[in-house]
C-alpha cells in the first residue's frame, strides 16, 4: 500500500529558484528518505533522515522532518535544469528490514 | 554503495510468453529482496518480498501464480513473468538491503530497473 503523498504532483520552476516538495505519511517511521528518477531510468538516492533527526543537508539539498505532523519536506535550493526529474519520498517502518513504501512523487521541471 | 544489477535492462516480448527477469546484489548478500513494479508516470508499487531459500511474500493484489519469484541464492532473485499481457507493460524495479554494517534499516538499493514491453 502506498504510505507517502507528496506534494505538489507536479511542479515548474526558472533555474536559479528553490523547489520544495512535501511528502506526509501516515504511520511510525524509522526512517525517511527522498530519491530521484529522470524519466525512464532508475532511482538515485539522494538523502536518508532518521526519526530522530529533524533536519539534514546534503549539497544543495534540505530535508526536514517533523514526526509530530508525519511529514517531510525536500528543499532544492539555486535549481539547475538537470535537477528536473521526478522526486519520490519514502519510508521505511520499525519492524527492521521491510521494503520501502513509495510515495506518489513530485515532478519537477526546471526552466533553463 | 552496494550495487544492484538486473538485467535485462529491457525487453520486448509476445503476448503470452513467459519473461524472466534477474536482480543481482554484486557486492553484498542479500537475504531478502524486493520487486517494485511502476507503470508510467506513477510512483513504485511493491509487489513482493523475495526471501532467500524460502516463498515470497506478495502483496494483495499481486498474483503469485503470474509472477514467479525464485530467490535461489543471497545474490540472486528473478522475477518471471508468465504468459503476459500487454497490461504487464512495465517498468520493474528489484532492490535489496546491505544488512551488513548497515542492519535492518540501512539504506535500500535499487537495480537500474527493466522495461517491460508485451505486444
Amino acid at each position: 500500500s502506498q504510505q507517502g503523498e507528496e506534494d505538489p504532483q507536479a511542479l515548474s520552476i526558472q533555474e536559479g529558484e528553490n523547489a520544495t516538495m512535501n511528502c506526509s505519511y501516515k504511520t511510525s517511521i524509522n526512517n525517511l528518505q527522498w530519491y530521484r528518477q529522470n524519466s525512464g531510468r532508475g532511482l538515485v538516492h539522494l538523502i536518508l533522515i532518521r526519526s530522530n533527526e529533524r533536519e539534514k543537508h546534503s549539497g544543495r539539498l534540505r530535508v526536514t522532518l517533523d514526526t509530530s505532523k508525519k511529514s517531510s519536506s525536500l528543499l532544492i535550493t539555486a535549481s539547475r535544469a538537470a535537477d528536473t526529474a521526478s522526486y519520490f519520498c519514502a519510508t521505511a517502518t520499525n519492524s527492521g528490514n521491510t521494503p520501502l513504501v513509495f510515495g506518489k512523487g513530485t515532478r519537477l521541471s526546471v526552466i533553463a | 554503495g552496494a550495487v544492484v544489477s538486473q538485467h535485462p535492462s529491457w525487453v520486448i516480448c509476445k503476448s503470452g510468453t513467459s519473461v524472466k527477469i534477474e536482480c543481482r546484489s554484486l557486492d553484498f548478500q542479500a537475504t531478502t529482496m524486493f520487486w517494485y513494479r511502476q507503470f508510467p508516470k506513477k510512483s513504485l508499487m511493491l509487489m513482493a518480498t523475495s526471501n532467500e531459500g524460502s516463498k515470497a511474500t506478495y502483496e494483495q493484489g499481486v498474483e503469485k501464480d503470474k509472477f514467479l519469484i525464485n530467490h535461489a541464492s543471497l545474490t540472486l532473485s528473478t522475477l518471471t513473468v508468465t504468459s503476459a499481457h500487454p497490461e504487464d507493460s512495465s517498468f520493474y524495479i528489484c532492490s535489496a538491503r546491505d544488512p551488513f554494517p548497515g542492519g535492518p534499516w540501512a539504506e535500500q538499493f535499487f537495480g537500474p530497473g527493466t522495461r517491460l514491453t508485451v505486444l
